[in-house]
């Protein structure tokens, strides 16, 4: 079955430091990836997915994550964190041959100005 | 475009009563799914349906719950006879196709609170 670890529960980061916020993965076959970022009180917005190609994918807000294959990892970067960027941070991730996505628990991410 | 939307954003049910959770897709997106979030939890998939036809329940509870996406009108997640443990944020999504590159965009949610 497929299924995400998130493994820190809060990230506490200075404003204009970069950002990293983890995540690995395991399913059976090809992954499909992606990250969503929830504001309190707030639905989900995606930020971006890797489906297959490039290992590091460029998204929405100056976010970028790499995809590294044997580490089955999937860590969500900004060079340069601002604080609005402080909100819950969840990694996602799909098997082929399903549609479901299986959600990591989040990552509170906290930029201190 | 409007995104995906839900409604109510707040509902308040005692025990034993009927909450009924309305999504509306976005635009052109024919396929909804329906996750739960309890608190301090990620988000847990539940349903996947496309119009009229229910593709993926296997994360649905056996009793009490049920969902549906008719022709004409939004998806209903619908609870039966709620309890305590059924407080929970409930998302929808949509999606333009079911497959595999697709991305799923949520709704701002029902946050659901059982007395």
């Amino acid at each position: 079955a497929q299924s995400v670890a998130q493994p820190e529960d809060q990230v506490n980061v200075a404003e204009g430091n970069p950002l990293t916020v983890k995540c690995t993965y395991s399913v059976s076959g090809n992954p499909y990836l992606f990250w969503y970022v929830q504001y309190p009180n707030r639905g989900l917005q995606f930020l971006l997915k890797y489906i297959t190609g490039d290992n590091l994918v460029k998204g929405s807000y100056g976010f970028e994550a790499e995809f590294n294959k044997s580490q089955t990892s999937f860590h969500l970067k900004k060079p340069s964190a601002l604080v609005s960027d402080s909100a819950l941070y969840f990694c996602a991730v799909r098997e082929e041959g399903n549609n479901r996505l299986a959600f990591g628990k989040g990552n509170q991410v906290v930029v201190i100005p | 475009n409007a995104g995906v939307m839900q409604n109510p954003r707040h509902l308040v049910r005692r025990r034993g009563q009927e909450a009924r959770l309305r999504c509306s897709p976005m635009k052109g997106h024919s396929h909804v799914y329906w996750y739960r979030q309890l608190p301090e939890e990620g988000l847990k998939f539940m349903v996947y349906l496309q119009k009229e036809n229910i593709i993926d329940e296997s994360g649905m509870p056996k009793e009490r719950f049920s969902a549906e996406f008719p022709k004409e009108g939004p998806s209903i997640l619908r609870i039966q006879q709620v309890v305590r443990g059924d407080s929970a944020a409930y998302f929808c999504a949509s999606s333009a196709t079911g497959g595999r590159t697709d991305t799923q965009y949520f709704g701002p949610g029902t946050r659901l609170t059982v007395l």
